[in-house]
């Protein structure tokens, strides 16, 4: 059973796009992220949300929005997509309180 | 703010070696520390934590111990393996600094390692 889930897994497309990346966990529990790892292999929080509130927003563009349709679920709608966008996505879940956060395969994006 | 700086790569050693990835960091709370692997084409698998001063973490082989008077949390294995090469990435997540609530992780910017035959 895939713990944190995430779709697609590639996704490739042109500048001023619009897109979004799906994420799924099956763990129960109350706080998901997202993550941008860029091509140097950093990693930065982009968003968390705990309850379906926003906890977390970091200095990212307003054009990425989180979107929590239940609390197994934390989508990232991207608007306008930009060259520097291009990256890879991950999504974690955990519980609050410092607990270990466990990550979603990623999601690759190429913007053209 | 709170960071994590730990030591660039790649890190090249010869299957059975010993090996030290430094680790080190800042914060304003009394994080909890990770160790996090990145497998080529994977996502983050958690490699070992700890969550107070002087707790050692360990997992397959790996060991790492939470230093509070020198802010570190080096990791460590006796003899590597040609199936350890991956990235490592150091992190830290600062609950208290966060007002109790759900805080993301501060990662540092990973150590690529390489074991060769």
């Amino acid at each position: 059973d895939t713990a944190v889930s995430q779709t697609p897994k590639y996704l490739v497309t042109q500048m001023g796009n619009d897109k979004s990346i799906k994420c799924e966990q099956n763990l129960g529990h109350d706080t998901m992220y997202w993550y941008k790892q860029d091509s140097k292999k950093f990693l930065k929080i982009m968003f968390s949300y705990n309850n379906k509130e926003l906890i977390i927003n970091e200095t990212v563009p307003n054009r990425f929005s989180p979107k929590s349709p239940d609390k197994a679920h934390l989508n990232l709608h991207i608007n306008s997509l930009e060259l520097g966008d291009s990256a890879v996505y991950f999504c974690a879940s955990s519980q609050p309180g410092g607990e270990t956060q466990y990550f979603g395969p990623g999601t690759r994006l190429l913007v053209l | 703010g709170d960071s994590v700086t730990q030591m660039e790569g790649p890190v090249t050693l010869s299957e059975e070696a010993f090996l030290t990835i430094n680790c080190t960091y800042t914060a304003t709370g009394y994080p909890s520390l990770f160790w996090y692997v990145q497998y080529p084409g994977e996502g983050l698998q958690l490699l070992l934590k700890a969550t107070k001063a002087d707790d050692k973490g360990s997992n397959k082989g790996f060991e790492a111990t939470y230093r509070k008077e020198t802010t570190s949390f080096h990791l460590e294995k006796g003899s590597v393996q040609v199936s350890d090469s991956a990235v490592y990435f150091c992190a830290l997540s600062d609950f208290a600094a966060s007002g109790g609530g759900a805080d993301g992780l501060t990662f540092g910017k990973g150590t690529h390692l390489i074991i060769q035959p």
